[in-house]
């Protein structure tokens, strides 16, 4: 199993503020990470996908990974009151693909 | 491009009662996921199939739980009996194949209410 840690939160932030958000996960095999935000009662869409070391930028959007230390963050930049959501990470992989808790976000007007 | 799609969207059961939840995937997605999601949980995953084979079902309860994709299209989950701890958001998600740099698409979700 890939164990995925994640702080549920919530992360509450001022609109216009820096969002950092943060995972880190058990298999150092793992090659890929997925970012997923989840609006209250609906499903999951993905954001942002990671492959390699270092940071990935798409937006507002920018995720990083460290696989030495096993690490994944997602920062959101000028965040707004649109990006209340709660955030899952998730390696890909095979098989037996877990999902963090998630970390709940809260951007404050 | 037609997303996944998941029916019902809710349902309201008593428990004992069985219930059957139905997901078709993207066209062309080999790989296909049931999740639970219970209120404030990220997903859990239940069963994973490639084509119409099991990947993995380790997490899956199996004296209650059952899912079969026979013709490595579509796919059905079912529970029976259900019980009270069933309560829970059953998504479906596909993904192309099973590279780890595939991403997964989640469908709409099945609310399960077990009275």
């Amino acid at each position: 199993q890939k164990e995925v840690e994640q702080n549920s939160g919530p992360l509450s932030v001022p609109e216009g503020a820096i969002a950092s958000l943060n995972c880190t996960y058990s298999d150092r095999g793992s090659q890929s990470f997925f970012w997923y935000r989840q609006y209250s009662g609906k499903s999951p869409e993905l954001i942002m996908s990671i492959y390699s070391n270092g940071d990935k930028e798409d937006g507002r959007f920018t995720a990083q990974l460290n696989k030495a230390s096993q690490y994944v963050s997602l920062l959101i930049r000028d965040s707004q009151p649109s990006d209340s959501a709660t955030y899952l990470c998730a390696p890909g992989g095979y098989q037996k693909v877990t999902f963090g808790t998630g970390t709940k976000l809260q951007v404050i007007p | 491009e037609a997303g996944v799609a998941q029916s019902p969207r809710y349902k309201i059961i008593e428990k004992r009662q069985s219930v059957a939840f139905w997901c078709n995937p993207i066209s062309g997605h080999a790989t296909l996921y049931w999740y639970q999601q219970i209120l404030g949980q990220g997903p859990k995953l239940l069963i994973q199939f490639q084509n119409n084979g099991v990947v993995d079902d380790s997490q899956l309860p199996k004296d209650r739980f059952s899912a079969e994709r026979l013709k490595g299209v579509d796919s059905t989950l079912k529970i029976q009996p259900a019980k009270l701890e069933d309560s829970a958001v059953y998504l479906c998600a596909s993904s192309l194949g099973q590279s780890s740099y595939n991403e997964q698409f989640f469908g709409p979700g099945t609310r399960l209410t077990v009275l």
